[in-house]
């Protein structure tokens, strides 16, 4: 059975920095792009950050640019966020994903159940 | 940014009905919609991608439609197991857009 497991969520104050990891098994991530939702308690999803199979293209929301970092490790076979000058606004579960792609259209497929990430003082 | 505005932001209804919930987006999106099912506490589940390709999986009574700004995801025949959270979700350009969700609850 495939997972993707998140990890690395915690309360952090404002300011503060955390790293996330997703960890797949039973799958091998280096064959695709890659990405992280989050949702807010009791709001919808939203798209945080996406990378390519090779890690040479990233591509993030605005409200994160400059403060969150998405990588991977594909010999680990793992995805990585890390997520500095944290907001409360920030605070979210937070949910790793593979892509899959159809023609030109691409979908969300497997996803973790995710992390959560609280910045509170 | 493209917008995805869906309708209704909750609705009721009873198990057997038939539904539809509407997803629009500010702009042409082509048919680049995909359409995903939350359960509290659990991760999104892919319904529909591509505006109309049934995951596999999926059970039949889920559908979607639409190309261009305007898309539906209709459930023919309510069942137990439907009562969930619904969003859409353009991939047609960065910044990715999700809608804001349909709750679907019991009447």
């Amino acid at each position: 059975e495939v997972r993707l497991v998140e990890s690395g969520g915690g309360l952090v104050q404002p300011g503060g920095s955390l790293r996330l990891s997703c960890a797949a098994s039973e799958f091998t991530i280096s064959g695709y792009w890659m990405g992280w939702v989050r949702q807010a308690p009791g709001k919808g999803l939203e798209w945080v950050a996406n990378i390519k199979p090779d890690g040479s293209y990233t591509s993030y929301v605005d409200s994160v640019k400059g403060r969150f970092t998405i990588s991977r490790d594909n010999a680990k076979n793992s995805l990585d966020l890390q997520m500095n000058s944290l907001r409360a606004e920030d605070t979210a579960v937070y949910h790793c994903s593979n892509i899959r792609f159809y023609g030109r259209s691409w979908y969300y497929d497997y996803w973790g159940q995710g992390t959560l990430v609280t910045v509170s003082s | 940014d493209i917008q995805m505005t869906q309708s209704p932001s909750s609705l009721s209804a009873s198990v057997g009905d038939r539904v539809t919930i509407t997803c629009r987006a500010s702009q042409n999106i082509n048919t680049y919609l995909n359409w995903y099912q939350q359960k509290p506490g659990k991760a999104p589940n892919l319904l529909i991608y591509a505006a109309s390709t049934l995951q596999t999986g999926v059970p039949s009574r889920f559908s979607g439609s639409g190309s261009g700004t305007d898309f539906t995801l209709t459930i023919s025949s309510l069942q137990p197991d439907d009562f969930a959270a619904y969003y859409c979700q353009q991939s047609s350009s960065y910044p990715i857009t999700f809608g804001q969700g349909t709750r679907l609850e019991i009447k």
